[in-house]
């Protein structure tokens, strides 16, 4: 257990669906991220959030939208995805942005779009 | 932008073997980490190396900034140890870059 809890672990969504990734830290950490792990391509960093602020956005298209309600919550509401969305979606905190050497990784949610 | 190029892209050993697994970034970085992801997805933080030599247990890392790689060593090899090793490499713009891996099979 690293502390760092995503619900669902499994989704599969049609591409009109509208869903939603949680992620929770009971670290007491102040930063957040979400990154995507595709089959095709290298692990990617999607959003950085510190103290409930976004501070990166990596050209990620709109029909991804984070939430970052509090330090210890963050989320990534779906809407009108493309099969191609279809990847692993890790989340991951540390106690700082600064630390962002030492992050904490949940055990990621694998999603399918049909 | 900055490439990222990881190798050996496969590897498989008999546990209590050794094995070196490489990483070559194409520029300049301020920051440069190991991680592990495990069979089931999990991801972990090894080292965080930017630069010199670090070890940790059965596992070292050697960064030469000036020469633009850097090199994981594992020792006497585990059954545990398999998964897909990843390079990630950050420059001052914040942005985190990955290299895709090298997936390490440790048969037992």
């Amino acid at each position: 257990e690293t502390g760092v809890t995503q619900t669902p672990r499994h989704l599969v969504m049609g591409m009109t669906n509208k869903k939603s990734l949680k992620c929770e830290q009971h670290l007491g950490h102040n930063a957040m991220y979400w990154y995507k792990q595709s089959a095709k391509k290298p692990l990617e960093l999607m959003f950085v959030y510190s103290l409930e602020e976004r501070v990166e956005n990596n050209s990620v298209p709109s029909r991804f939208s984070p939430e970052c309600p509090n330090s210890s919550h963050l989320f990534l509401h779906l809407h009108t995805l493309q099969p191609e969305d279809s990847a692993l979606y890790l989340c991951a905190s540390s106690r700082s942005r600064e630390f962002r050497n030492i992050q904490y990784f949940g055990a990621g949610t694998r999603l399918s779009v049909l | 932008g900055i490439q990222v190029e990881q190798s050996p892209p496969d590897l498989i050993l008999q546990e209590g073997a050794n094995s070196t697994l490489r990483c070559n970034f194409s520029d300049s970085v301020n920051n440069l980490q190991w991680f592990h992801q495990n069979p089931w997805g999990q991801l972990i933080n090894l080292f965080y190396i930017p630069s010199g030599t670090k070890q940790n247990g059965r596992l070292s890392a050697t960064t030469v900034a000036t020469e633009r790689y850097s090199l994981l060593y594992i020792s006497s090899s585990q059954t545990t140890d398999s998964g897909v090793y990843f390079c990630a490499v950050e420059r001052g713009d914040d942005k985190i870059i990955f290299g895709k891996g090298t997936r390490l099979h440790i048969l037992p």
